[in-house]
């Protein structure tokens, strides 16, 4: 069975610093998706960034990075010049060939001012 | 532009009673899934669904079951609430093509005294 696990409960950064979110998974397939899922106070979920599995590239979208290491099995976020606004939940999840979408337990990140 | 509805944001039901909790999307999606989600404890599966009256388990299926009739409507359905049944839940759907777009609903917010 997949699981995913983010072992950081809370995290704090300085606005304008850079703060990395861990996440690891457990999977026997080879062929897989991971995500980065924002959830601000609405409860609403926005998709910060998708890697897929067979793509050695990590994949970025503006302040937003990952470290994928397929053989670690890690799939950490790496969010540059932190701003107010980037204060929220973060999930990690996993969807794989079993059609079932897998979510960690999510990471409360703070921006101090 | 809503894609996925819950249709009820927030309810009080008593012990005891048969609690209905519909989703609804409009992309003509395979997959559909419910979570519930905890403090502390991040998005946990419930139960989903890849095609119409196919159902699958998710982690934690107990005191929930689920219908999915059509394919735009996959219900979760509560037989006997109990007050450990209080929770934030959430809908999800997707095509099972790579991953490549997940849309979620608003939450619906259950009590149960």
């Amino acid at each position: 069975a997949q699981t995913v696990t983010q072992s950081q409960p809370e995290m704090s950064v300085q606005e304008a610093e850079t703060v990395t979110l861990s996440c690891t998974y457990d999977t026997s397939e080879s062929d897989y998706y991971l995500f980065w899922y924002k959830q601000p106070p609405s409860r609403q979920m926005i998709l910060v960034i998708r890697q897929e599995a067979y793509k050695q590239q990590n994949a970025t979208e503006n302040r937003f990075s990952v470290n994928f290491q397929k053989a670690a099995k890690s799939f950490s976020l790496k969010i540059s010049d932190s701003q107010l606004g980037d204060a929220a939940m973060y999930f990690c999840a996993f969807g794989g060939a079993t059609n079932k979408l897998i979510f960690g337990t999510g990471t409360l990140l703070a921006v101090q001012p | 532009d809503v894609k996925v509805t819950q249709s009820s944001r927030y309810l009080v039901k008593r012990t005891g009673e048969k609690v209905f909790l519909e989703c609804v999307q409009d992309m003509d999606h395979e997959n559909m899934f419910w979570y519930r989600q905890d403090p502390g404890l991040g998005l946990r599966l419930i139960y989903f669904s890849y095609d119409v009256k196919m159902k699958e388990k998710g982690d934690i299926p107990e005191g929930y079951s689920v219908s999915r009739e059509k394919k735009e409507r996959f219900s979760l359905i509560l037989e006997s609430a109990s007050t450990n049944q209080t929770s934030m839940y959430l809908c999800a759907s997707t095509s099972p093509q790579g991953w490549n777009t997940i849309y979620f609903g608003e939450g619906s917010w259950l009590t149960v005294v």
